[in-house]
Formats: C-alpha cells, sequence, structure tokens
C-alpha cells in the first residue's frame, strides 16, 4: 500500500541545522511532485516547499526561502528537506505528501504517518 | 500570497445537524482553465490531514455525500450534513491557484 515515513526530527538549536528524510513506498515515486507541509504546536498547516516529480522544478513558502531546500532521490524513493539557520519559529511537525501534479492542491498525506516532529531550542 | 480567511473558528454541532464552514480568498480561485482551485482538508486529532474535497465541489475517494462543497471566485462553503461523531477534527481550506499553496486558519468542528 501507498506509505510515506518522515524520519531525521529531532531537537536542534537555533542557527543549526536538521536533514529530514521521507521514505515513499507503493507508488511510482518518480512519477509525482512531492511536498513538505509543517504545523507549529497547536497551530494550523503551514505549506512549506514543493518539488516536481524530476527535480527541475522547487518552490519555498516565504519563510522558509533561502534557509531550506528540498530535493529527491527518485533511485531511493526518498524526499529530502535540509533545514538550515533553524529559527525558534521552525517548531513544528514536518509531514510529506504526494502531490496530483506540480502546483496541484490534492495533496495525499498518509493517514498511517503522524509526520515528524523538530524542536529548535536553546 | 493568497490569503485564505475562515470562519467560524470553531462550531459545535448536534450530531444529525448540518454543519456550514466558510472559506474567503484575497483573490479569485478561478483559472483561466476554467477550473476553480479551492480544496478542504480535514484533520482529525492526532492523524493528518485528509482530503475531503477537491476543486470547490468534488469529493475525493470515500468521503460520503453528506460532504459538500460550493462556491466559486473568492467565496466558499462547506457543508457537512447529519454530522457524525467520525466528522469531528479541524478543517482547512486551501488553494492552488497559486504558488505559495495557502491554506485557512482552520475551523475546529465538535459535537455537542
Amino acid at each position: 500500500q501507498v506509505q510515506l515515513v518522515e524520519s531525521g526530527g529531532g531537537v536542534v538549536q537555533p542557527g543549526r541545522s536538521l536533514r529530514l528524510s521521507c521514505a515513499a513506498s507503493g507508488f511510482p515515486f518518480s512519477s509525482y511532485a512531492m511536498h513538505w507541509v509543517r504545523q507549529a504546536p497547536g497551530k494550523g498547516l503551514e505549506w512549506v516547499a514543493i518539488i516536481s516529480y524530476d527535480e527541475n522544478n522547487r518552490f519555498y513558502a516565504d519563510s522558509v526561502k533561502g534557509r531550506f531546500s528540498i530535493s529527491r532521490d527518485n533511485s531511493k524513493n526518498t524526499l529530502y528537506l535540509q533545514m538550515n539557520g533553524l529559527k525558534i519559529e521552525d517548531t513544528a511537525v514536518y509531514y510529506c505528501a504526494r502531490g496530483y501534479y506540480y502546483g496541484s492542491g490534492r495533496l495525499w498525506f498518509d493517514p498511517r504517518g503522524q509526520g515528524i516532529l523538530v524542536t529548535v531550542s536553546s | 500570497d493568497i490569503v485564505m480567511t475562515q470562519t467560524p473558528l470553531s462550531l459545535s454541532v448536534t450530531p444529525g445537524q448540518t454543519a456550514s464552514i466558510s472559506c474567503k480568498s484575497s483573490q479569485s480561485l478561478l483559472h483561466s482553465d476554467g477550473k476553480t482551485y479551492l480544496y478542504w482538508y480535514l484533520q482529525k486529532p492526532g492523524q493528518s490531514p485528509q482530503l475531503r474535497i477537491y476543486e470547490v465541489s468534488n469529493r475525493f475517494s470515500g468521503v460520503p455525500d453528506r460532504f459538500s462543497g460550493s462556491g466559486s471566485g473568492t467565496n466558499f462553503t462547506l457543508k457537512i450534513s447529519r454530522v457524525e461523531a467520525g466528522d469531528v477534527g479541524i478543517y482547512y481550506c486551501m488553494q492552488s491557484i497559486q504558488l505559495p499553496l495557502t491554506f485557512g486558519g482552520g475551523t475546529k468542528v465538535e459535537i455537542k
């Protein structure tokens, strides 16, 4: 079955870096755009970044532009989010999601997934 | 960026009654291709968000017909008929006519 499993979260000091991974299975990963969406504790959903199926197109929320980088390895069916210069306000649960196509709002989140928590704290 | 505004912030509904959530966008979500890129997601407690409605009024696979979406341009509504206990959670509208994708602030639906 289709599955997305996030990993790589944890506690990190402000200014440091962290890389999240999202292992995909059960579907042709290399055919789909992929997203990162986050949710700060007790807050709503915030879209973070998108990458096209072939890595040729990427787009970021202003809040992370220049600090975060989305990438993928289609040979490993894995999505990444490199987070540099972390700020306290980046503290959130991060979800990866499959897009219907690049730019589509039809996002599929793994219903069994709970995302991965990133805590930025000194 | 397009701002999505939802009302109300929360809603307490008697089982069997109808819940209605409003979503307004700061710009029209009608694309030149004729489609309107407005979506509704439900995030149940402790779970990831799940798509309920896409392109204003299309129910996603497995979503019961008690859920209906309507609207056009910048004003949209999600209605949940015959509300059940399993419908509780936070509902978010979202637009995809342009990047960045943006979500509304969410509407928490509870059962009385």
